[in-house]
């Protein structure tokens, strides 16, 4: 079935700095790629998605690309503020189902 | 809030009880779903549901069921808990178009 690899699983960075996070997928009928963010406690939210028709995605201070050739999808955060720290995961849809397929989470710890 | 609701929002029972998790959604989304959560594995989809009565198991379906009698409610049952079923269960909701929405998890503890 779908397999969803995330790397790294903790990434450490210093205030304003930038961070990227990876993930790569096994079915090539994918065609749905969101990302999640997970604070402390609370539940996962929606931050950014990107469809396969499209390379790449900007939404303020993130964006997301996608390599489908590859198979592989990144997130990056730039100017990194306190408040980015929290889990965040990647997931790509199953093909022919309205389902999701997770990676292992990345716990982002910003650094003051 | 975000329209999903889960109760109970903690819960703690013995070995070998059943227990019965509810989501409820006031969105009239298609589809739900019951995801748990364990440190190291993410998500895991457990089962889900694409209409009123109509459900299909995950990749962690063993020990678990489901029911889905209304579109608003989507409920898990453990028949028999056992301590591997500790985690955090979470229902999330979707439209088939836009990414899921989740529900603030149910907390579980097996003891």
């Amino acid at each position: 079935g779908e397999n969803v690899e995330q790397h790294p699983s903790t990434l450490s960075v210093q205030e304003g700095d930038s961070a990227v996070i990876k993930c790569t997928y096994s079915d090539s009928a994918s065609n749905y790629f969101p990302w999640y963010k997970q604070e402390l406690g609370k539940r996962p939210q929606l931050i950014i998605d990107i469809r396969s028709n499209v390379g790449e995605k900007k939404d303020q201070r993130i964006a997301v690309t996608l390599n489908k050739t590859a198979k592989h999808f990144s997130l990056h955060i730039t100017e990194t503020q306190p408040e980015d720290s929290a889990v965040y995961f990647c997931a790509a849809s199953i093909q022919g189902a309205q389902k999701l397929v997770f990676g292992q989470g990345t716990r982002l710890t910003i650094n003051p | 809030d975000a329209g999903i609701t889960q109760s109970p929002r903690h819960k703690v029972t013995e070995t070998g009880t059943p227990v019965t998790l509810r989501c409820h959604q006031t969105e009239n989304h298609r589809y739900m779903y019951w995801y748990r959560q364990d440190p190291g594995h993410g998500l895991r989809l457990i089962h889900y549901s694409y209409g009123v009565k109509d459900t299909d198991k995950g990749e962690v379906s063993d020990g678990y069921s489901v029911s889905r009698s209304k579109t608003e409610d989507f409920l898990l049952t453990l028949e028999s808990a056992t301590s591997s079923q500790t985690s955090v269960y979470f229902c999330a909701i979707s439209d088939g178009y836009y990414g899921y929405t989740f529900g603030s998890g149910t907390r579980l503890t097996v003891v």
